[in-house]
């Protein structure tokens, strides 16, 4: 089975500090997404990945970074944390291989709340 | 712009009884869709995908339709069940450069005993 994991389920911060959240994926897959997850919204996109050392904007990566060093993990950095990152984050991952067939595998979310 | 909207935002159902949960999509060009399941505090699991070609599948109690014409698909609940309730997620692939995904809203099910 395809496991996701993500480096905290819940996240307390101050404004103004700087938050990483961890994904890692054990299936081999190319691509890895982090989105972000509010209440009427649905999930968002934030950056995305086709690659190691590769990254590529979503719809809403302001305020946001990522970092691909190995292929099995993709990381999302809150440079200074805002109140209106309080979210929840999902990190997933899909394999490259296939054009139509793209399910992305999700991890359980991280809840971060930013004080 | 490609969009996803489902409806309804919320439902409440007796345990046993059947639903429906409603998905319209405006993406193209449209490569597949799928229904996600997510427990509270849980990401989404996928229950079912299908292609243009398709118009009916089924996973145990759950069975989805597609019109590609009209760009609807619905997922039927049957014999629903207090393990049922969830949030309900449509996600529309294009066929496109990267594949990319259109989430709709979620309909959140609750199934009461």
């Amino acid at each position: 089975d395809v496991k996701v994991t993500q480096s905290s389920r819940y996240l307390v911060k101050r404004t103004g500090e700087k938050v990483f959240l961890e994904c890692v994926q054990d299936m081999d897959h190319e691509n890895m997404f982090w989105y972000r997850q509010d209440p009427g919204l649905g999930l968002r996109l934030i950056y995305f990945s086709y690659d190691v050392k590769m990254k590529e904007k979503g719809d809403i990566p302001e305020g946001y970074s990522v970092s691909r060093e190995k292929k099995e993990r993709f990381s999302l950095i809150l440079e200074s944390a805002s109140t209106n990152q309080t979210s929840m984050y999902l990190c997933a991952s899909s394999t490259g291989s296939s054009e139509h067939y793209n399910e992305q595998f999700f991890g359980p979310g991280t809840r971060l709340t930013v004080l | 712009k490609n969009q996803v909207e489902q409806s309804p935002q919320s439902l409440i159902i007796l345990e046993g009884k059947n639903c429906t949960l409603q998905c319209n999509y405006t993406v193209s060009p449209f490569s597949n869709l799928r229904w996600y399941k997510q427990d509270t505090g849980r990401g989404p699991v996928s229950l079912t995908i299908m292609t243009f070609s398709e118009n009916t599948k089924s996973n145990g109690r759950y069975t989805a339709t597609l019109d590609a014409d009209t760009k609807q698909s619905s997922l039927h609940i049957t014999a629903s069940q207090l393990s049922d309730s969830a949030s309900y997620i449509c996600v529309v692939s294009g066929n496109n450069a990267g594949n990319m995904l259109t989430f709709g809203g979620g309909t959140r099910l609750m199934v009461k005993p």
